[in-house]
């Protein structure tokens, strides 16, 4: 059964850093773009940003260009969201997904940018 | 950006009912490889979404086929033929061909 599973959300002050992970299994990552959404609290669905397959390609919303990096390691399955300079509004249930389109979606982790 | 506008945004059904839930794009959906990737989500209370349809009307692997998926270019629909309890959530489309990818509002569905 294809798993995708997220780690990493916490609570963290404004202008501050996380890093989101999104380890993988029951398919062949390195086959698959993989892809970041949120959702804020009682809110609707966000994309945040997408990784090519290799890597090589990346993108993503406006909100978070200069700000989020995604990356990602075939070799261990695994998918990365560097948040770096959070703001409130980045408050957020964070899920990856697998493809462009979310063929198979994680279970989330909840990121609460506070003081 | 491309904006998906959804409508009704709330939808009351009566159990067995049918309900038919619209998304349009502000840019058409049909690719130069011919297909039109619009996906139509799932997401039912304190669940992750799920994909219901991709490619305008293809049913994913387990979706139950009162679930169909239509339209072409700018304007497509999501039907129920007849709603059941396990049903209630919030629909939403998205595409994915222009970066960023954009979902609509979501549509949520209720027993009325």
């Amino acid at each position: 059964e294809v798993q995708l599973v997220e780690s990493g959300g916490d609570l963290v002050q404004p202008g501050g850093s996380l890093r989101l992970s999104c380890t993988v299994s029951e398919f062949t990552f390195s086959n698959y773009w993989m892809t970041w959404v949120r959702q804020a609290p009682g809110k609707g669905l966000e994309w945040v940003g997408s990784i090519k397959e290799d890597g090589t390609e990346k993108y993503y919303v406006d909100s978070v260009k200069g700000r989020f990096t995604i990356s990602r390691d075939n070799t261990k399955n695994s998918l990365y969201l560097q948040m770096n300079s959070l703001r409130a509004e980045d408050t957020a249930v964070y899920y990856c997904a697998r493809g462009r389109t979310g063929t198979y979606w994680g279970q989330g982790t909840l990121v609460t940018v506070s003081s | 950006d491309v904006v998906m506008t959804q409508s009704p945004l709330s939808l009351p059904v009566t159990l067995g009912q049918p309900a038919s839930i619209s998304c349009r794009s502000s840019q058409s959906l049909v690719y130069s490889d011919g297909n039109t990737y619009l996906n139509w989500f799932q997401q039912r209370p304190g669940q992750s979404p799920r994909r219901l349809i991709y490619r305008a009307s293809n049913r994913d692997s387990g979706v139950p086929d009162r679930f169909s998926g239509s339209g072409s270019g700018t304007d497509f629909t999501l039907k129920i033929s007849r709603v059941e309890a396990e049903d209630v959530g919030v629909y939403y489309c998205m595409q994915a061909i222009y970066w960023p990818g954009t979902f609509g509002q979501g549509t949520k569905v209720e027993i009325k």
